[in-house]
């Protein structure tokens, strides 16, 4: 069935720093990719998506390649800042509409900056 | 807009006693889904309806748990007779079935079971 691995944290970076998040996915066909987020005490937020191969979503300084070939999504960002703390999850979608509406997440990563 | 509204935000029971989550999703949205998180288990889904018909429920734990949506503005999750390990934040999340399938989440309802 359809599945998201995403790597283990906690992730500690120095406010600054360059950030990777791994994730990979095992799905047919063509799933969309999300990555949402997870303040301290909220829910999860959409923080970017793209829906097919090549795609790049991007937002708050975030970005991430939709990567059919090693069916990755990798969340990256060239400098963190403290208010990025946060946990980090990956998800993937079969599709639009119906019962493909159904979210498959990752485990989660905890990203901890530090001043 | 006003969000996904959850209520209670935090409710402390003790075992054996029922317990009801209450969640109101986002005016137009025909999805709604019920998650649970844990740091065992992580992000579980539970549940999800389509215009007020449940649709999987597969992730229910056991027949403790029960949803219903009698409207297309609320929805109950309800535990009963609950169970320390039942413990953990629920959270619902709503959306629209012609989106691209972004889920709007509320701000859960952290629930301890004594």
């Amino acid at each position: 069935g359809d599945s998201v691995t995403q790597m283990e944290g906690p992730v500690t970076l120095s406010e600054e720093a360059f950030l990777t998040i791994n994730c990979t996915y095992t799905a047919t066909g063509y799933p969309s990719l999300f990555w949402y987020v997870q303040y301290p005490g909220e829910g999860l937020q959409l923080l970017l998506k793209a829906t097919k191969a090549d795609d790049k979503g991007s937002n708050k300084g975030f970005e991430a390649t939709y990567r059919k070939e090693t069916t990755s999504f990798h969340l990256e960002k060239g400098s963190v800042q403290v208010s990025d703390s946060a946990v980090y999850f990956c998800a993937l979608s079969r599709g639009y509409g119906g019962a493909t509406n159904k979210l498959i997440f990752g485990t989660g990563t905890l990203l901890a900056v530090q001043p | 807009d006003a969000g996904v509204i959850q209520s209670p935000r935090h409710e402390v029971t003790e075992m054996g006693q029922e317990v009801t989550l209450r969640c109101k999703p986002i005016s137009g949205h025909d999805y709604l889904f019920w998650y649970r998180q844990t740091m065992m288990r992580g992000l579980e889904l539970l549940i999800y309806f389509n215009n007020n018909v449940p649709i999987d429920d597969s992730g229910m734990p056991e027949d403790r748990f029960s949803a219903k949506m009698p409207n297309a503005s609320f929805s109950t999750l309800k535990i009963q007779p609950s169970e320390p390990r039942d413990s953990a934040v629920y959270f619902c999340a709503s959306t629209h079935g012609t989106s691209s399938n972004e889920q709007f989440f509320g701000p859960g309802t952290r629930l301890t079971v004594l």
